[in-house]
């Protein structure tokens, strides 16, 4: 089993509709955990991170189910803009030397 | 403006040379990394260093060397060792206190 797990995808969806994206994570000692983006052929840049509590950005909403160990991304009235790879990433120390990053999740918005 | 600048952008060598990729932040940050990515793949820790003159393997450290002479800069030498280094390069910085890692915009080395 990976340490970090997404569905690859890619997610076709037309402008303005709502896509999620999930990820599970195998180590339940993870300390902290990110949702990166990343454009095609460049680096990663992140989205924003996630707490228990879940928190929202405008049209993004992060979650976090320590129990389950899953993380999950809610992009709500999709943009053509939001086209790129979404990775998830985990932090399994405080260091953050132990940081695992998802293959990541493809997402295709359409006019 | 503050940043991580790697150069350079695209690196084709030929099978058998060793090459050096540059790494350098002037974000003052302490930690550094080194990831490969390959399509379809996470980014796969290579090194890192969390001070200067220290660095540790990371998961995928064979074939690879490093040196931390200055906090500024991080290079990474792929050997003749590595036996499919053709892969998209990143490099990365943080803070201590912090989770988020800064990424440079990657070198995407081609051995022919």
């Amino acid at each position: 089993r990976k340490e970090v797990e997404q569905d690859p995808g890619p997610f076709n969806v037309p402008e303005g509709a709502t896509v999620a994206f999930n990820c599970t994570y195998s180590n339940s000692a993870s300390q902290s955990f990110f949702w990166y983006r990343q454009d095609c052929r460049k680096e990663p840049k992140l989205l924003m991170s996630v707490y228990s509590s879940g928190n929202e950005d405008g049209r993004f909403t992060a979650q976090l189910n320590r129990a389950s160990q899953y993380i999950s991304l809610l992009i709500r009235d999709s943009k053509l803009s939001d086209s790129a790879t979404y990775l998830c990433v985990v932090n399994a120390d405080t260091g953050g030397f132990k940081t695992i990053f998802g293959a990541g999740t493809r997402l295709f918005v359409k006019a | 403006d503050g940043g991580i600048t790697q150069s350079p952008k695209y690196l084709f060598r030929k099978e058998g040379q060793n090459v050096t990729l540059s790494c350098e932040q002037n974000l003052n940050h302490d930690a550094m990394y080194w990831y490969r990515q390959d399509p379809g793949q996470g980014l796969r820790l290579i090194y890192y260093s969390q001070i200067v003159n220290d660095f540790q393997k990371g998961d995928i450290a064979e074939g690879y060397s490093v040196s931390r002479e200055k906090k500024e800069s991080f290079p990474l030498t792929v050997t003749s060792a590595q036996k499919n280094p053709t892969a998209f390069y990143l490099c990365a910085s943080k803070v201590p206190w912090q989770d988020e890692q800064f990424f440079g915009p990657g070198t995407r080395l081609t051995v022919l």
